[in-house]
């Protein structure tokens, strides 16, 4: 049964950092990973689709990275900003229908 | 802006009552699926429908039950509402390639999401 980890649960940064924040999953038979931002009380927003083929996605200050065979894969954020103050989430999806989620990483940049 | 609206925004019932949550999902998009978020938790599969049929189910009951109609619209109904059905509903819509129901490679479009409490 496939669960997915996220490391660290919250995170408290000031301003201008660079920070990683790390999700894991159990089985390695993934066909793809996405990340997610979720605000308060709001639905989610993609923000990386990384397909199983593929090592690592970008996008503006954000990049993800997945290594299948170890399980793992990280969202480095670059330059943090107030604005990037959410909870970020990834799924996993497995060729089948669902994806599984992670309980995600609440992210603070203080100003 | 995902393209994928769904209302009501909050809703507040009471246990026992039924509830009906709706969806609307990107025009062209033939696959929904539902998925319930509890306060702290990520989101949950419920189920997913595939060309107005159900196409997969997660570990919920059967008074969890769904609708996906022909104008990308869809339907998440609960009845005998409990207590711990308190949660954000999710909808994704996505277009899956016709004839194959692997999405693995497809982008799921998020709506919003309903707030349900059950009092």
């Amino acid at each position: 049964k496939q669960e997915v980890t996220q490391i660290p649960a919250a995170l408290s940064v000031p301003e201008g950092e660079n920070l990683v924040l790390n999700c894991s999953f159990t089985d390695s038979a993934i066909y793809n990973l996405q990340w997610f931002r979720q605000d308060p009380g709001k639905g989610l927003t993609s923000l990386l689709l990384i397909q199983s083929s593929q090592r690592e996605q970008t996008s503006g200050r954000l990049n993800a990275s997945l290594d299948k065979s170890s399980g793992r894969s990280t969202l480095y954020i670059a330059a943090s900003q107030p604005g990037d103050s959410a909870t970020y989430l990834c799924a996993v999806t497995s060729g089948t229908y669902k994806y599984i989620f992670g309980t995600g990483t609440r992210l603070k940049v203080l100003a | 802006e995902t393209g994928v609206t769904q209302s009501p925004t909050h809703l507040i019932k009471t246990r026992g009552q039924q509830v009906t949550l709706r969806c609307s999902s990107q025009s062209g998009h033939n696959t929904v699926s539902w998925y319930q978020q509890a306060l702290g938790q990520g989101p949950q599969f419920i189920f997913q429908y595939y060309r107005e049929e159900e196409n997969g189910r997660g570990n919920f009951p059967p008074r969890f039950s769904g609708l996906q109609f022909p104008n990308y619209s869809s339907e998440l109904n609960v009845n005998a509402l409990e207590l711990d059905d308190s949660a954000l509903y999710l909808c994704a819509s996505t277009l899956a390639p016709t004839g194959a129901l692997r999405l693995a490679k497809n982008i799921q479009y998020f709506g919003a999401g309903t707030r349900l409490s059950v009092l």
